[in-house]
């Protein structure tokens, strides 16, 4: 059973405009959640993660909100630009001793 | 300069073989994780280890094998039991609870 859920396996976003990526999550234990970006052939890069204590962080062009009671967070991108283009996971993990788990991805298209 | 490093790069084995893929890290991190990528599955855990000489089980651990005998190394074995061995695989390192993982390039497994 799918824990992190990444519900939109791709996504299409004009060049300059914003990007929207959605990520769901099942269990309300999970108290650290991050964003990763990846390349073809490459390992995953990280972008940006927030605590369950926040409900938003910022970096740059990049931020993350995080809705603990809809189980929801998504990751703008703004302005989105050509070497945005790249498969986005979503991560979770719930304590010290427990694994980070991650969603399926979803792949962006930044179209010029 | 620190990182992590997966070798080789592409690998190639005839069924029935056992392989083992090799990941080392400079960053003095105490936990290393493996990976596996398929299309349209995001990335799946096989074992992770928080600690020297310890290591527990993923979602997917059937058919794979690990040893941490060093803080810097944890080398994955492929074995013959695995039914469906050919994937990109991904070794990744965390310095501490709810901190991101850096994540190694890969490597690309085919067997035939």
């Amino acid at each position: 059973d799918q824990q992190v859920k990444q519900n939109s396996p791709s996504l299409s976003v004009q060049e300059g405009r914003i990007s929207i990526l959605n990520c769901d999550y099942t269990n309300s234990m999970f108290d650290y959640f991050l964003w990763y970006k990846k390349y073809p052939a490459e390992g995953p890069t990280f972008l940006i993660s927030i605590s369950s204590i926040k409900d938003k962080n910022e970096d740059g062009r990049f931020t993350v909100f995080l809705n603990k009671s809809a189980k929801h967070l998504s990751l703008h991108i703004v302005p989105s630009q050509p070497g945005d283009s790249a498969v986005y996971f979503c991560a979770a993990s719930m304590n010290r001793d427990d694994k980070i788990i991650f969603g399926k991805g979803t792949r962006l298209h930044i179209l010029p | 300069d620190g990182g992590i490093t997966q070798s080789p790069k592409y690998l190639f084995r005839k069924e029935g073989q056992n392989v083992t893929l090799s990941c080392e890290q400079n960053l003095n991190h105490d936990a290393m994780y493996w990976y596996r990528q398929d299309p349209g599955q995001g990335l799946r855990l096989i074992y992770y280890s928080q600690i020297v000489n310890d290591f527990q089980k993923g979602d997917i651990a059937e058919g794979y094998s690990v040893s941490r005998e060093k803080k810097e190394s944890f080398p994955l074995t492929v074995t013959s039991a695995q039914k469906n061995p050919t994937a990109f695989y991904l070794c990744a390192s965390q310095g501490y609870y709810n901190s991101p993982l850096h994540f190694g390039n890969g490597t690309r497994l085919t067997v035939t």
